[in-house]
């Protein structure tokens, strides 16, 4: 597809399980973003990829939150031991370079009961 | 890290009326974003400030940077139905290592 793309759109995991939220992004769109938006709330910052390469994890809100990108292209955001917490859309974003727009996919609803 | 305060919260107003929002940041922004969200949908770009004072127009739609790199805001002319949504101010850290995003504009408006 043209756009960015997220999977699974919806996810209901129980709290104590571990869930991978995926991103595939807009081709050759060498940044990719990650975000966390609450209900009725702006957009949570979380970790930036450059290439392959995130050059500052500090947005990631716990040690349970990691994320990695792979061949520069597709990348995944893992939660381990989710909470109630946790429940929020994950966005994920791409851009050609660090200066372009940001392009947005749909994301990814987590709820955990 | 950087606070974004956006004002107001939420707006309603009749189609055909003008609108103004703005943004206003506890630290210097070298670039000022703004974005619009629809339900269930990821954030759209609207306009991309880069210059102090800048002043930029997209359709209906004028945004600037304000002259003390800490404040922007945006205007919307004559409003119409699907201008209903979420409007967003962003801004990157110096080294676009983050993306900081205020909390947002909810904007209702009756036909």
């Amino acid at each position: 597809g043209a756009g960015v793309s997220q999977s699974p759109s919806n996810k209901v995991t129980e709290k104590g399980k571990d869930v991978e939220l995926r991103c595939d992004p807009i081709s050759g769109h060498t940044a990719l973003y990650w975000y966390r938006q609450s209900l009725g709330q702006g957009l949570e910052f979380l970790i930036y990829f450059q290439g392959n390469s995130a050059p500052d994890k500090s947005g990631l809100p716990s040690d349970r939150f990691s994320a990695e990108r792979t061949g520069g292209s597709v990348s995944t955001l893992t939660i381990q031991r989710t909470q109630q917490e946790d429940s929020a859309v994950y966005l994920c974003a791409s851009s050609f370079g660090t200066s372009g727009e940001q392009f947005f996919g749909p994301g990814t609803r987590l709820t955990v009961l | 890290g950087q606070q974004l305060n956006q004002s107001p919260q939420s707006m309603f107003i009749q189609e055909g009326e003008d609108v103004s929002m703005n943004c206003t940041s506890s630290s210097i922004f070298n670039t000022w974003l703004w974005y619009k969200q629809d339900p269930g949908e990821g954030p759209v770009l609207l306009i991309a400030l880069y210059k102090a004072g800048e002043l930029t127009s997209n359709g209906r739609l004028t945004a600037q940077f304000g002259i003390t790199r800490k404040d922007s805001f945006l205007n919307i002319s004559a409003s119409i139905p699907s201008d209903v949504g979420i409007y967003f101010c962003a801004g990157p850290e110096y080294n676009f290592n983050k993306f900081y995003f205020g909390s947002g504009t909810k904007l209702n408006v009756k036909p």
